[in-house]
């Protein structure tokens, strides 16, 4: 069975152009949540999203946006990016709030 | 706001030895995690913790949860080079909340 993929595996972009992360849950999962990690920092909660709704939001910039299609893979949409949104972004799939599990992640650098 | 410490932030420890990794949290939690991050990886799930009392072990590895003093530790025995890692410890409320990680460095 395959796992919580995620694309593009690494990214590199130049201040104020727009990203989108792309993360496709495993098979049966209906939620998808996504995080933020830092250099030398625990992840941070940026959404969740549970039947194609939004279900979370943790507290970042209305530059940061996603969204979950019919068939639950998910996208994660960055605007304007700034240096500071280099970090790995993870995308973690569940049943509902239970036993996530988390794909290989995108590693963003802003230029 | 669910907030999580760990403690300590960097561990070096010898091989053979034991160890433990705490995790406070502010509010209450319905079930912590445990992860493991190798560098430059993602997050391999180690553990679920979902009631007080709660305790599970794997390998050199052994987790215990405390809803009451909000408090689990992660606790290691004769550690081997191989555990060298950055553990996470995650309590949930609808989402995960993330502590700061404690990077494990065993030494032969």
């Amino acid at each position: 069975d395959a796992g919580v993929t995620q694309s593009p595996t690494h990214l590199i972009k130049t201040r104020g152009q727009q990203v989108t992360l792309r993360c496709s849950p495993i098979s049966g999962h209906k939620s998808v949540s996504w995080y933020q990690q830092v250099l030398g920092q625990g992840p941070q909660f940026i959404f969740q999203y549970y039947e194609k709704e939004e279900r979370g939001r943790g507290n970042f910039p209305d530059r940061f946006s996603a969204r979950q299609f019919p068939n639950y893979s998910s996208e994660l949409n960055v605007n304007a990016l700034l240096l500071g949104d280099s970090a790995l972004y993870l995308c973690a799939s569940s049943l509902w709030g239970t036993g996530y599990t988390f794909g290989s992640g995108t590693r963003l650098t802003v230029v | 706001e669910l907030k999580v410490e760990q403690n300590p932030l960097f561990l070096s420890m010898q091989e053979g030895k034991n160890y433990t990794i705490y995790c406070n949290y502010s509010t209450t939690s319905d079930r912590l995690y445990w992860y493991r991050q190798d560098p430059g990886k993602s997050l391999e799930s180690l553990f679920v913790l979902l009631s007080n009392g709660a305790v599970k072990q794997e390998g050199r590895l052994m987790a215990s949860l405390d809803t009451k003093a909000r408090l689990s530790t992660l606790h290691i025995t004769a550690a081997v080079h191989d555990l060298s890692a950055t553990y996470f410890c995650a309590p949930s409320s609808e989402k995960l909340v993330f502590g700061k990680g404690t990077k494990l460095t065993v030494n032969p």
